[in-house]
């Protein structure tokens, strides 16, 4: 059991649109999910923190208006990076625990995000 | 501020043991723990809290040492698949900052 989804594994966009990405919990429900990036060759970075049902905590220096995460129900969470740029090119990667932030996390797999 | 990670690489045979250190300048609330393989997503080890623990994940440990502000991975008897590269990521004590280190690439040879 524990396994999370993600949805789509990669995706190019044009610069100015907009890209959702969904993290699915598939066997389990999700309290609490997570989303990172990851810049080629380079550490993980936190970008926030969702509990289901009420707003992301975001870490300092991530842009809430840019990066928009949505934990809608115990099973879903979707990140939609707004009016995205090359720089925003990057894997994004989502993890979920069934309890609290501190309990263990199970990660997706990874979405690859390219922006032309 | 990225807590210092240390070594950056290290090479072993199978069987053999490793440390991987991280260290931080600020006074930490918690230390995580993930590997990393090439291509892949990471895989969450641990999480160690304030108030100094150890914790064991079958042949890997880890400790914390809440007053010297760092934390230790212990891998025992390695296997060729903890080959990968090795995070920790620590919270500070007023929760504002989670912030991940370098990384420490381990090789496990046959």
């Amino acid at each position: 059991g524990a396994v999370v989804s993600q949805h789509p594994s990669r995706v190019i966009c044009k610069s100015g649109t907009s890209v959702k990405i969904e993290c699915r919990s598939l066997d389990f429900q999700a309290t609490t999910m997570f989303w990172y990036r990851q810049f080629p060759k380079q550490s993980l970075m936190l970008m926030a923190t969702s509990n289901e049902g009420s707003k992301a905590t975001y870490e300092q220096g991530v842009e809430k208006d840019k990066f928009l995460i949505n934990h809608a129900s115990l099973t879903l969470s979707t990140l939609t990076v707004t009016s995205a740029h090359p720089e925003d090119s990057s894997f994004y990667i989502c993890s979920a625990t069934r309890g609290g932030p501190t309990d263990t996390q199970y990660f997706g797999p990874g979405t690859r995000l390219t922006v032309l | 501020q990225q807590p210092v990670q240390s070594p950056q690489a290290v090479i072993l045979r199978e069987g053999e043991d490793a440390v991987i250190n991280c260290s931080s300048s600020k006074a930490l609330y918690s230390v995580h723990w993930y590997r990393q393989k090439h291509g892949e997503a990471p895989v969450f080890l641990m999480i160690l809290l304030k108030g100094g623990e150890q914790k064991g994940h079958e042949k890997i440990s880890a400790s914390f040492n809440e007053k010297k502000q760092q934390s230790s991975l212990y891998l025992t008897a390695s296997q060729l698949s903890y080959s990968g590269t090795y995070f920790c990521g620590t919270r500070d004590n007023y929760g504002q900052n989670f912030v991940f280190g370098p990384g420490t690439r381990l090789s496990v040879l046959p």
